[in-house]
């Protein structure tokens, strides 16, 4: 019964594509984040919504874009992909704005 | 400032051995101090947390303790296992409410 769970885990396209990831939390939580993890393993925020209302967004380029259908979902879409884009990109949630952040296995994205 | 770095980077040790790692962080508003543990091609995952009306607190092999003047939190693994390997990462929150994730240790645990 996977608690946040985000698709597809892997994704391989060529520069200048549009893409999107999604994520799903069954934990009943109000809080939900995309994070990027680069090639050095590090980590940053990228976007958090709490109850659907984007409440934290980082300096990231106009091509990512966050929708938060509903509490329980947060999509990423991004435009017009760059080799610099390429890292794996997870998904979390958590009650609240400051507690324990429940990823998903990661989406690795490869840009070619 | 969101200011988050981790000592050491890297940390050897054999089995058996105790392993302390450092985070310092910039924010005086920060009153939430967790540890994340990601094995290698995992997702992190949260090992212990304290908050700041504490100083200490243990879970079994793995402590963290906390000096708020000097801004910074130290996690503490004693009789280390291979399965111990991973890379670990510390996350204070912010003033603006967002937990920042520090540099990242990576460890590595000889058998």
């Amino acid at each position: 019964d996977t608690a946040v769970s985000q698709t597809p885990k892997y994704l391989v396209t060529q520069m200048g594509n549009d893409k999107s990831i999604k994520c799903e939390q069954n934990l009943g939580h109000d809080t939900m984040y995309w994070y990027k993890q680069d090639s050095k393993k590090f980590l940053k925020i990228m976007f958090s919504y709490n109850n659907k209302e984007l409440i934290i967004n980082e300096t990231v380029p106009n091509r990512f874009s966050p929708k938060s259908p509903d509490k329980a979902h947060l999509n990423l879409h991004i435009n017009s992909l760059e080799l610099g884009d390429s890292a794996v990109y997870f998904c979390a949630s958590s009650l609240g704005r400051i507690g324990e952040l429940f990823f998903g296995e990661g989406s690795r994205l490869t840009v070619l | 400032g969101e200011n988050v770095e981790q000592h050491p980077s890297t940390l050897s040790v054999q089995e058996g051995d105790s392993a302390v790692i450092k985070c310092t962080y910039s924010d005086s508003a920060s009153n939430y101090f967790p540890w994340y543990k990601q094995e290698l091609g995992k997702r992190p995952q949260l090992i212990i947390d304290i908050r700041s009306n504490v100083g200490e607190k243990k879970d079994q092999r793995i402590a963290v303790t906390l000096n708020k003047t000097a801004k910074h939190f130290s996690l503490h693994i004693t009789e280390t296992q291979p399965e111990d390997s991973a890379v670990y990462f510390c996350a204070p929150n912010t003033g603006f409410q967002k937990l920042v994730f520090g540099t990242g240790t990576r460890l590595l645990v000889s058998p």
